[in-house]
């Protein structure tokens, strides 16, 4: 079974730009997760969709948002970019609620 | 919202010693999670625990919960190199949203 996988893998961008990161899930996974990880931080939860539902949202202003399509990819994406965005961007997919997740290898954006 | 609080931040011990890792969180949980990042293989999963769980095994790894204490422990034994990385737990709260700590770095000198 194929693995979670994340385009693009990197991603330089400029202050003020836009940019949208994708995730395909494991087949049959209905929920994904995003994930910040910075060195400081740690992992910060952005939001997790189920079923194209957004079903919980952390602590992230509004530039963050995402979407889940019928086919259970999900999309992530920041608006007008600042130099604190710069991270690695982690998806997970669960098979459903009270499971492990599996994750992909991450998006590294850079904000210069 | 940091749950999950590793302990220590830092581990350094050597190869074929017993690496133990404690986690402490907050509110009451569906269960608790364990995960390993390392550079080579990103974040896998290693071991998940459910709130009615005392006591998990998987190979040279063993994971302990105690709900009246709010705490759970990873023993690895017998570390190899390969198990050098960053070891965090996750705790699924009531709303099924996994709060991660900020991980203890393990390193396994040879």
């Amino acid at each position: 079974k194929a693995g979670v996988t994340q385009t693009p893998r990197y991603l330089i961008k400029t202050r003020g730009q836009q940019v949208t990161l994708s995730c395909s899930p494991i087949s049959g996974h209905r929920s994904v997760s995003w994930y910040q990880q910075t060195p400081g931080q740690g992992l910060q939860f952005l939001f997790e969709y189920f079923s194209e539902t957004q079903r919980n949202k952390g602590n992230f202003p509004g530039r963050f948002s995402g979407r889940q399509f019928s086919n259970s990819r999900s999309e992530m994406n920041v608006s007008t970019l600042e130099l604190g965005d710069s991270a690695l961007y982690l998806c997970a997919s669960r098979r459903g609620r009270e499971y492990e997740q599996y994750f992909g290898p991450g998006t590294r954006l850079t904000v210069t | 919202s940091q749950q999950g609080e590793e302990d220590p931040q830092a581990l350094s011990i050597q190869e074929g010693e017993n690496a133990t890792m404690n986690c402490s969180y907050k509110t009451s949980i569906n269960n608790l999670q364990w995960y390993r990042q390392n550079s080579g293989r990103g974040l896998v999963h290693l071991i998940l625990i459910r709130s009615n769980e005392r006591e998990k095994h998987s190979g040279r790894l063993r994971v302990t919960l105690d709900t009246s204490k709010k705490s759970s422990s990873l023993l690895i034994t017998a570390s190899r190199a390969a198990d050098t990385a960053s070891y965090f737990c996750a705790t699924d709260e009531s709303n099924y949203q996994l709060i991660w700590g900020a991980g203890t770095k393990l390193i396994i000198k040879p």
